[in-house]
């Protein structure tokens, strides 16, 4: 059974430091990682994908893969109190062409 | 990004009623969408993996007849909940299968709020 594990926090960054989420997973097939925010009451909305291994950045995001550790990674920089949210990480084994699997979840604290 | 709708945003129902849920890719084509189901506390599952023109392909432990799954054309899929009962008041959220631009990635409607009665 496919697993995505996260810590599910509350993880809390004061503002405009660096906030780091991790995730691991246990499907070696796995071929496309996502992060996405949810917000309490909400649909998660689409940060950031990572399809290779090494780091992606967009904008204050980056996202790190190591797909021999099986090793996912979000960081944000300058972090804003509107960060605060839960942060789901979703991986797949066929793109965008098979559902995701997620993690349940880091509850990110940005303190003012 | 991607704009995917879902109509209604939330429902309130007797048990024993059906609902439909409806969710909607309004600025692109999908000929893949996904229904999700979230409890309180929980992550979101996978139900089901709905392809235009096909039969949707349900995931372990759901059953087919209860969640009837649809999708008629390229920029809608429906999801009924027959004889809903009260387990079955959850988020139901739906995501669309984006491949423009050279990526492939998932995009998720508003979600609908179930409670049943």
């Amino acid at each position: 059974q496919k697993e995505v594990e996260q810590n599910s926090g509350p993880l809390s960054v004061p503002e405009g430091a660096i906030a780091s989420l991790n995730c691991t997973y246990s499907d070696r097939g796995s071929q496309s990682f996502f992060w996405y925010r949810q917000y309490s009451g909400k649909s998660p909305e689409l940060i950031m994908f990572i399809y290779s291994n090494g780091d992606k950045e967009d904008g204050r995001f980056t996202a790190q893969l190591n797909k021999a550790s099986q090793y996912v990674s979000l960081l944000i920089r300058d972090s804003q109190p509107s960060d605060s949210a839960t942060y789901l990480c979703a991986v797949s084994s066929g793109g965008g062409a098979d559902g995701l699997t997620f993690g349940k979840g880091t509850h990110l604290i940005i303190q003012p | 990004g991607a704009v995917v709708s879902q109509h209604p945003s939330w429902v309130i129902c007797k048990s024993g009623t059906s609902v439909k849920i409806e969710c909607r890719s309004l600025d692109f084509q999908a000929t893949t969408m996904f229904w999700y189901r979230q409890f309180p506390k929980q992550s979101l599952m996978l139900m089901a993996t709905s392809n235009e023109g096909s039969k949707a392909t349900y995931e372990q432990g759901v059953e087919k007849d209860k969640f009837l799954i649809n999708h008629a054309s390229l920029t809608l899929s429906t999801l009924t909940v027959t004889s809903a009962h009260p387990e079955d008041s959850s988020f139901y959220i739906c995501s669309a299968r984006d491949r423009r631009l050279g990526t492939d990635t998932q995009y998720f409607g508003p979600g609908t709020r179930l409670t049943v009665l």
